[in-house]
């Protein structure tokens, strides 16, 4: 079974704070991607990287930054948080090729920002 | 800009019923589609749609894709409380960043 973890289920952080969300997995996929969900908004794409040290924006970038140094460890960073960055944060991660598409989520980290 | 809409975006049904959640498309070079189950946490997959007219099922769960009318359907037959979550629908349109496009999701709440 494909396996993704996240460092924390429940965050608080202080606004202007350095804050960053840790997503592993254990399936050697080469796709990883981090999401946002707000009630009303779905599921926003923020940044996804399809290998090691490569990475791209998605929808809702700004306010974010992320690193790929490991093929298994994508990192979410928010450079100085803000109380508008208080939401959900999901990861996800799938392989290449033929069934690339199906993206398996780790559990969540509910973040609140103070 | 590709496009996912689900409808509707709520619902409230009783135990033993039968609800058709929907989801329609907008998007250029259409591969496949996704149902997702979510509760507390993690989305959990259900069924990747890629042939119209091709039924997908488990369990009670069905789904089935139209690529006429760009969309597609999930069925749950007698319904359970179990089934009570947010059903995500995403599109997947190619490309070589596997990326998805997600709908804003459904809330299914099935009452004893």
């Amino acid at each position: 079974d494909v396996k993704v973890t996240q460092s924390s289920r429940y965050l608080v952080k202080r606004t202007g704070e350095k804050v960053f969300l840790e997503c592993v997995q254990d399936m050697d996929h080469e796709n990883m991607f981090w999401y946002r969900q707000d009630p009303g908004l779905g599921l926003r794409l923020i940044y996804f990287s399809y290998d090691v040290k490569m990475k791209e924006k998605g929808d809702i970038p700004e306010g974010y930054s992320v690193s790929r140094e490991k093929k298994e460890r994508f990192s979410l960073i928010l450079e100085s948080a803000s109380t508008n960055q208080t939401s959900m944060y999901l990861c996800a991660s799938s392989s290449t090729g033929t069934g690339g598409e199906t993206q398996y989520f780790g559990p969540g980290t509910r973040l609140l920002v103070l | 800009e590709d496009k996912v809409v689900q409808s509707p975006l709520s619902l409230v049904v009783h135990e033993g019923d039968t609800v058709t959640l929907n989801c329609s498309y907008e998007v250029t070079n259409f591969r496949s589609l996704l149902w997702y189950k979510q509760e507390k946490k993690a989305p959990t997959f259900l069924f990747m749609l890629t042939s119209s007219g091709i039924e997908k099922k488990s369990g009670r769960l069905s789904s089935i894709l139209d690529k006429k009318e760009l969309s597609s359907i999930l069925n749950i037959t007698a319904t359970q409380t179990g089934d009570s979550a947010i059903y995500l629908c995403a599109v997947f349109s190619g490309g070589s960043n596997y990326k998805l496009t997600f709908g804003k999701g459904t809330l299914l709440t099935v009452n004893p």
